[in-house]
């Protein structure tokens, strides 16, 4: 049980393009999901925390108008990248809660 | 804010020793701690969760302990094997907001 499921695994976009990462929760509803970003060798940061419903609340430093954050069930988060720029390129992972905290397995941004 | 931190950041050892990860962490009022596996360009897969109320779980040849007084805890993997090698990561969730990650600790297992 508790399975999140990711989609895309990886995406190569264009300069400028909009890419939009969507996180489902298979068997569980979840209120709060969260969006993570994760660069070479280094460890997950939060970006984002998505809760149904409401606006998501953002890291500082973290573009709530580049990294558009919707949650619009309880098992459904989508991430949109907009215009995005190679300094965009990096893993974002997915997160939902119900009792514990459940991954996606990663979705690879490379932007071209 | 909780800080985490991992030692070592990478570790090498010959199939077949015992090792110890170790985590630390700045605020001891920690809803859970979670230890998760990550191999190169994977996802997380968790290995082993602690709530606050426990001291340490088990799960075959893991073990991970949790002392909350003193900000620690720590992953005993026992007779290691090369497919233990990965990055292993130590999260802790303080009340309801997310997950704070150590960097990690860079694990090779030689054969």
């Amino acid at each position: 049980g508790a399975v999140v499921s990711q989609h895309p695994s990886w995406v190569i976009c264009k300069s400028g393009t909009s890419v939009k990462i969507e996180c489902r929760s298979l068997d569980f509803q979840a209120t709060t999901m969260f969006w993570y970003r994760q660069f070479p060798k280094q460890s997950l940061m939060l970006m984002a925390t998505s809760n149904e419903g409401s606006k998501a609340t953002y890291e500082q430093g973290v573009e709530k108008d580049k990294f558009l954050i919707n949650h619009a069930s309880l098992t459904l988060s989508t991430l949109t990248v907009t215009s995005a720029h190679p300094e965009d390129s990096s893993f974002y992972i997915c997160s939902a809660r119900d009792r514990g905290d459940h991954f996606g397995n990663g979705t690879r941004l490379t932007v071209t | 804010k909780q800080e985490v931190t991992q030692i070592p950041a990478a570790l090498s050892v010959p199939e077949g020793e015992n090792l110890v990860l170790n985590c630390s962490f700045t605020d001891s009022a920690i809803y859970n701690l979670q230890w998760f596996r990550q191999d190169p360009g994977k996802g997380l897969t968790s290995l082993l969760l602690i709530q606050s109320s426990q001291r340490e779980q088990t799960s075959g040849r893991l073990n991970a302990s949790l002392d909350k007084s003193s900000g620690r805890s720590t992953l005993y993997i026992a007779a290691s094997q090369p497919g233990d090698s990965a990055t292993y990561l130590c999260a802790v969730r303080v009340g309801n907001n997310d997950m704070r990650f150590g960097a990690g600790t860079r694990l090779t297992v030689k054969p």
